[in-house]
């Protein structure tokens, strides 16, 4: 069975600072791992994925995550917040042996940067 | 522009009157699924559909139906709402299926049943 856990459902941070959104990660074999960020009245916007390679993943934004396989994690992080990251974040894995490409989400972080 | 489209954006209406949401995609994907968005449950997928005329059951399918008959299109009905189907719906596709592509969202259906 595929699942994913985000810990937190609320994560604030100054602007400025850096930011960290955590996830991790439960599937069959080798795992593709995705972020996504939804912002007020918006659908889900891809922000970086984790096939496979580096560990260190750079998406859009600025954001970057680092896929960890010891820890099962794929953290989300940002070396300096903006206002304007605050917004719901979604991790979401694929097991790499699944025939579709159905997506199981975690529940979803709400990040609030405070000016 | 490369899009998913939905309509209704809002819908609000009555136990048991039947209901379509339409999902459009542009973008030739061959991967196409639905989704409904609960607070505190994140997303939980409904129905998808890897192909024209090849769709199958997601983790929530009971009350809902889906057809792909056009590739383009992956309309979702529900024969006989009711209050506990009242959430916020997204349409989402992907390009080729068994390939670990993102998926790109509609903006999104807002119903509620009373």
């Amino acid at each position: 069975a595929q699942s994913v856990a985000q810990p937190e459902d609320q994560v604030n941070v100054a602007e400025g600072n850096p930011l960290t959104v955590k996830c991790t990660y439960s599937v069959s074999g080798n795992p593709y791992l995705f972020w996504y960020v939804q912002y007020p009245n918006r659908g889900l916007q891809f922000l970086l994925k984790y096939i496979t390679g580096d560990n260190l993943v750079k998406g859009s934004y600025g954001f970057e995550a680092e896929f960890n396989k010891s820890q099962t994690s794929f953290h989300l992080k940002k070396p300096s917040a903006l206002v304007s990251d605050s917004a719901l974040y979604f991790c979401a894995v694929r097991g790499y042996q699944t025939g579709a490409n159905n997506l199981f989400f975690g529940t979803g972080t709400r990040l609030t940067v405070i000016p | 522009e490369a899009q998913v489209t939905q309509n209704p954006r809002y819908l609000i209406t009555v136990t048991g009157k039947k209901l379509t949401v339409t999902c459009s995609q542009n973008m030739n994907h061959e991967y196409m699924s639905w989704y409904r968005q609960d607070p505190g449950l994140g997303l939980r997928q409904i129905y998808y559909s890897m192909n024209v005329e090849v769709t199958d059951k997601g983790d929530v399918p009971e009350g809902y139906k889906v057809s792909r008959k056009e590739k383009r299109n992956f309309p979702l009905i529900l024969e006989s709402p009711s209050p506990n189907q009242t959430s916020l719906y997204f349409c989402a596709s992907s390009l080729r299926q068994g390939a670990p592509n993102e998926q790109y969202f509609g903006p999104g259906t807002r119903l509620t049943v009373t």
